[in-house]
């Protein structure tokens, strides 16, 4: 398995400021991934983290309001930007190992206000 | 679409019983099918997957079943205990390089 790390743990934040969510990954891996999960839910994908490129945006989601760094092969970075109430949730990073198996970070509670 | 159907949304069983959950995907190519257990505030974590050269696999109490045919996979909890309490997850490969989830079913067992 993998150990991930991700800070910060949680965060309270004002309208229209911006976060950035830390994901440390303890091997090298082949991808990384960044999901929502509102309260009571399930995890949605936001984007896949390439290293080296831009990242994938699932449908609904867009680089302007979560740009993502992947400068190596064990660390990551979303930003959340001009946030809003609605960007309340959890953020959770995710990684790949060879043999397909995903491992999370233990997420990122946001609260905006 | 990418779509992972899973039932049922809760499920409430006697400790020492067992419990079953499905799911239904739509991508015929998927070929990994994990099963996820997420305690309140808590990461998910993985607790077993099958691949779609495997009908069946099991794991000490949890097992999984697979029907390519079908498309449907179900994971099987058996002699239930307290703390298999938890919300579990299932999800599927979409274009082989994305983990899409399933909307989840919330399992309490009563001692």
């Amino acid at each position: 398995s993998a150990v991930i790390s991700q800070k910060p743990s949680r965060d309270i934040c004002q309208r229209g400021t911006s976060l950035t969510i830390q994901c440390q990954v303890d091997s090298q891996v082949t991808m990384m991934f960044w999901y929502r999960q509102q309260p009571g839910q399930s995890l949605t994908l936001i984007a896949t983290a390439n290293q080296g490129s831009e990242a994938t945006y699932e449908s609904g989601f867009v680089i302007d309001k979560f740009p993502i760094s992947r400068p190596n092969l064990t660390f990551s970075t979303l930003t959340v930007s001009n946030m809003s109430p609605e960007d309340s949730s959890i953020y959770l990073c995710s990684a790949r190992l060879a043999g397909d198996e995903q491992f999370f970070g233990p997420g990122t509670r946001l609260t905006v206000l | 679409g990418e779509n992972v159907e899973q039932h049922p949304s809760t499920l409430s069983v006697q400790e020492g019983d067992s419990a079953v959950i499905k799911c239904t995907y739509s991508d015929s190519a998927s070929n990994y099918f994990p099963w996820y257990k997420q305690e309140l505030g808590k990461r998910p974590q993985l607790i077993i997957d099958i691949r779609s050269n495997v009908g069946e696999k099991k794991d000490q109490r949890i097992a999984v079943t697979l029907n390519k045919t079908a498309k449907h996979f179900s994971l099987h909890i058996t002699e239930t205990q307290p703390e298999d309490s938890a919300v579990y997850f299932c999800a599927a490969f979409y274009n082989t390089d994305k983990l899409i989830f399933g909307t989840g079913t919330r399992l309490q067992v009563f001692p």
